[in-house]
């Protein structure tokens, strides 16, 4: 049980690039998340989807695109990089909040992006 | 939407004493506040949860406390160690996709 892993570990980007970054969790969760982390910003969610084919904004989505074709699956991915987007990029998953109660969010380890 | 504030930004400690870490939130229908601590390049990971039917849980050397009145929670590490040395995060959820985090505190226990 690998629980959420991402890739890449790091990446250096010109402004003007595409890339995407890769989100997976084998626990089976419906929920999955994208969020930034910035110095001094904790972490804001970018886009999260509670199952395949569905997604949804979250507080900071601009610039970002998602997409949900499997369970599994949850890539972010920017299609034109800006140095505004550099950052510390970490994918999360859970089980669906039902009845109005939160579920506990496992988290990758996280993608360092360098927008040069 | 929730808007979550978290004090200290920094604290240092010696080794041995307490630490204490307060949050307040602002949306009154928020009923789950976990706990994640994040050491340094690692990722943020679950230490303890409180939902809104307690008003405090412990583990161990970690306790949490729940005022939905005052809408405040706080975090307390007893007997600190370095290993406790870490980014703490406070966070607030209303059952909904979407949690708030506060800005983190940075612990630092001094041997």
């Amino acid at each position: 049980n690998a629980g959420v892993t991402q890739t890449p570990k790091f990446q250096v980007l010109k402004t003007g690039q595409s890339m995407t970054l890769q989100c997976a969790q084998d626990m089976n969760h419906e929920y999955m998340s994208w969020y930034r982390q910035d110095p001094g910003m904790g972490l804001r969610l970018i886009h999260y989807s509670v199952g395949a084919g569905i997604t949804d904004q979250g507080e900071v989505p601009n610039g970002y695109n998602v997409s949900r074709s499997t369970t599994e699956d949850f890539p972010l991915r920017l299609l034109s990089a800006a140095p505004s987007q550099t950052s510390v990029y970490f994918c999360a998953s859970s089980l669906i909040p039902t009845g109005g109660h939160q579920e506990t969010q496992y988290f990758g380890p996280g993608t360092r992006l360098l927008v040069l | 939407g929730e808007n979550v504030e978290q004090h200290p930004s920094t604290l240092s400690v010696q080794e041995g004493d307490s630490a204490v870490i307060k949050c307040t939130y602002s949306d009154s229908a928020s009923n789950y506040f976990p706990w994640y601590k994040q050491e340094l390049g690692k990722r943020p990971q679950l230490i303890i949860d409180i939902r809104s039917n307690v008003g405090e849980k412990k583990d161990q050397r970690i306790a949490v406390t729940l005022n939905k009145t005052a809408k405040h929670f706080s975090l307390h590490i007893t007997e600190t160690q370095p290993e406790d040395s870490a980014v703490y995060f406070c966070i607030a959820g209303a059952g909904s996709y979407q949690l708030t985090f506060g800005k983190g505190t940075k612990l630092s226990v001094i041997p």
